[in-house]
């Protein structure tokens, strides 16, 4: 059974610092891995979707890495900014199906 | 596009009654997912459609659950009878075409019975 693990659960940074989250997950046989947000009280937005060939994926000042093998992927926002704190969720979809598995997700804090 | 409504996005109940969520995904899109949000839990899959078809419900907790599509731009998911454990969010999402794609979530509703 996969499982998708996130660390730290929350985050807190001085704005302008730059954010690292993590991933793990215990099954490397994906086919693509995601990251969302979730502001409080909303549903969740796509921030980067990950196909299992690919090493990286980047959007902004948003850039997602993956490795397969290892069953890792790290979120990097540069610069972060007040308006970068929510709840940030890995998941990732079993090869042979349509099933999202997510992580609990890191609560991040930007402070002014 | 309005992007995926659901309703109501608030429910109070009392346990023993039961409850309908109601969800209409974005116009085009033939898959339709049904997820449940937990403290305890975090989010999972509780059902997904389709072309109006369910396809995997084994993530549907048990008998008192109940989901339906009779139609392409409409769906529900049904308690009876709700229980205070079923306190949750419960979010809607759809998705068009190749799996390859991202899935649109819906705002969600959150569910209180007492």
């Amino acid at each position: 059974k996969q499982e998708v693990t996130q660390i730290p659960a929350a985050l807190s940074v001085p704005e302008g610092e730059n954010l690292v989250l993590n991933c793990s997950f215990t099954d490397s046989a994906i086919y693509n891995l995601q990251w969302f947000r979730q502001d409080p009280g909303k549903g969740l937005t796509s921030l980067l979707l990950i196909q299992s060939s690919q090493r990286e994926q980047t959007s902004g000042r948003l850039n997602a890495s993956l490795d397969k093998s290892s069953g890792r992927s790290t979120l990097y926002i540069a610069a972060s900014q007040p308006g970068d704190s929510a709840t940030y969720l890995c998941a990732v979809t079993k090869a042979a199906g349509n099933k999202l598995t997510f992580g609990g997700g890191t609560r991040v804090l930007v402070k002014p | 596009d309005a992007g995926v409504i659901q309703s109501p996005r608030h429910e109070v109940t009392e346990m023993g009654q039961e409850v309908t969520l109601r969800c209409k995904p974005i116009s085009g899109h033939d898959y339709l997912f049904w997820y449940r949000q937990t403290m305890m839990r975090g989010l999972e899959l509780l059902i997904y459609f389709n072309n109006n078809v369910p396809i995997d419900d084994s993530g549907m907790p048990e008998d008192r659950f109940s989901a339906k599509m009779p139609n392409a731009s409409f769906s529900t998911l049904k308690i009876q009878p709700s229980e205070p454990r079923d306190s949750a969010v419960y979010f809607c999402a759809s998705r068009h075409g190749q799996w390859a794609d991202t899935q649109y979530f819906g705002p969600g509703t959150r569910l209180t019975v007492l």
